[in-house]
């Protein structure tokens, strides 16, 4: 287990389907984030996940999207009928327990989503 | 919440020449900062962080500073090679989140 996996690494879909993301942390980190990510921006807190526990939900994952972390190892992210604005690159991170809770996280190389 | 407002947003060096990099913050309670750099089509990856009871830290050609006071902290790249040509992007948190600064696009030129 060399880092954050995540699949699919690109999604094309059309607009009002619903896509399903996967994220593997590494497998010692029980906490888990989800990013999103715009062309020129830095990455966008999406939520959090403190083993399968979601703690907190942007006000950026509108009822479209849902997030689950069932038994505190992978996660998935769902978005539902997508929009053309919902085109992003979607980061998850993962960080171990202990320590300071803002401490090394470990990004994932991201799924990139582009809604036509 | 946290707003990180960066600057530059690109940056144009000779080889050898240094790059700073300066971030402002708005969160008093924030009390860890990253600067993570991305490749095109890669991950972020930590280069460097700071906490605020540290006011430098510094990792061979890397430097950071913090300014609690005035709520800035810095990116310092020195010697820069061609390969430091990447996004740099600073962080804020005041506890499991970060927030990012819109990102910084280095060029070294040969």
């Amino acid at each position: 287990d060399t880092g954050v996996s995540q699949n699919p690494r690109h999604k094309i879909t059309k607009r009002g389907q619903n896509v399903t993301f996967r994220c593997d942390p590494i497998s010692e980190h029980n906490r888990l984030y989800w990013y999103r990510q715009t062309l020129g921006q830095g990455p966008e807190f999406l939520t959090y996940f403190q083993n399968e526990a979601q703690l907190e939900k942007s006000r950026l994952l509108s009822d479209r999207f849902s997030a689950e972390r069932p038994k505190g190892s992978f996660s998935t992210l769902e978005i539902q009928r997508t929009e053309q604005g919902d085109s992003a690159m979607y980061l998850c991170a993962s960080r171990p327990a202990g320590g300071e809770s803002n401490y090394g996280y470990t990004f994932g190389s991201g799924t990139r989503l582009t809604v036509v | 919440g946290e707003n990180v407002e960066q600057h530059p947003s690109t940056l144009s060096v000779q080889e050898g020449d240094s790059a700073v990099i300066k971030c402002t913050y708005s969160d008093s309670a924030s009390n860890y900062f990253p600067w993570y750099k991305q490749e095109l089509g890669k991950r972020p990856q930590l280069i460097i962080d700071i906490r605020s009871n540290v006011g430098e830290k510094k990792d061979q050609r890397i430097a950071v500073t913090l300014n609690k006071t005035a709520k800035h902290f810095s990116l310092h790249i020195t010697e820069t090679q061609p390969e430091d040509s990447a996004v740099y992007f600073c962080a804020a948190s005041p506890g499991y989140k970060l927030s990012f600064g819109a990102g910084t696009t280095v060029t070294v030129r040969a």
